[in-house]
């Protein structure tokens, strides 16, 4: 079955312990993004990559690393977590195939940061 | 940069149509995505438009005008399940990635 899996599912973790939420794809997707999900701002994307080895910043990166060394997995990485990284995450993946690239999404990471 | 705008929240009633409107002023220009979204899950996509006019899929339709910057999103014969937020996506020109609106909250009453 084609899919965008993420995990943790959910994640409560403390101030400035380290975290990584894995994301993977197993549709041979070029192009995969992170995006933070917070009420009344809507999905603002952190970063996003468009191939392997290939990463770029998108609207909020600040407090987040991210890699992509096979073209499947995009982990985000939190090396130092704040309360206000609390939030809903999504990750999605999208093919090169045109302009029509519908964005897949993973079932979401909700992370709360004590 | 882009500037994504669509009403906070709507109602409507089981049966009726609704017309959720989005904005959008982007350098350059790649596409419009509209997706649902159910409360605590992942989007899912409804539609995209690149070229002016109407797309109809269903009960949904999507148009958009980019010499104005604006698409709406058209539900017909509401149904209760249909209660979910609607998200506005573009695409910004030489990008694939989807910048997305606040996002639309549609309320479907009997």
């Amino acid at each position: 079955e084609a899919q965008v899996t993420q995990n943790p599912r959910y994640l409560i973790t403390v101030t400035g312990k380290k975290l990584t939420v894995t994301c993977s794809q197993n549709m041979n997707h070029e192009y995969m993004s992170w995006y933070r999900q917070d009420p009344g701002l809507g999905l603002r994307q952190i970063y996003y990559s468009m191939n392997v080895e290939v990463t770029d910043k998108g609207d909020v990166p600040e407090g987040y690393k991210v890699s992509r060394k096979e073209k499947r997995n995009f982990p985000l990485i939190l090396e130092s977590p704040s309360p206000n990284q609390t939030s809903l995450y999504f990750c999605a993946s999208s093919p090169f195939e045109g302009q029509n690239t519908e964005a897949f999404f993973g079932q979401g990471t909700r992370l709360t940061v004590v | 940069g882009q500037n994504i705008d669509q009403p906070t929240e709507m109602t409507a009633t089981e049966g009726a149509i609704v017309q959720i409107n989005c904005t959008y002023q982007t350098s350059g220009f790649n596409g419009l995505f509209w997706y649902q979204q159910h409360a605590g899950e992942a989007p899912t996509f409804l539609s995209y438009n690149v070229l002016d006019g109407l797309e109809e899929k269903g009960r949904f339709s999507s148009f958009l005008s980019r010499s104005k910057g604006y698409s709406y999103l058209l539900l017909k014969e509401l149904q209760m399940k249909d209660s979910a937020s609607y998200l506005c996506a573009c695409m910004r020109g030489g990008s694939y990635i989807p910048t997305f609106g606040r996002g639309t909250s549609l309320i479907v009453h009997p």
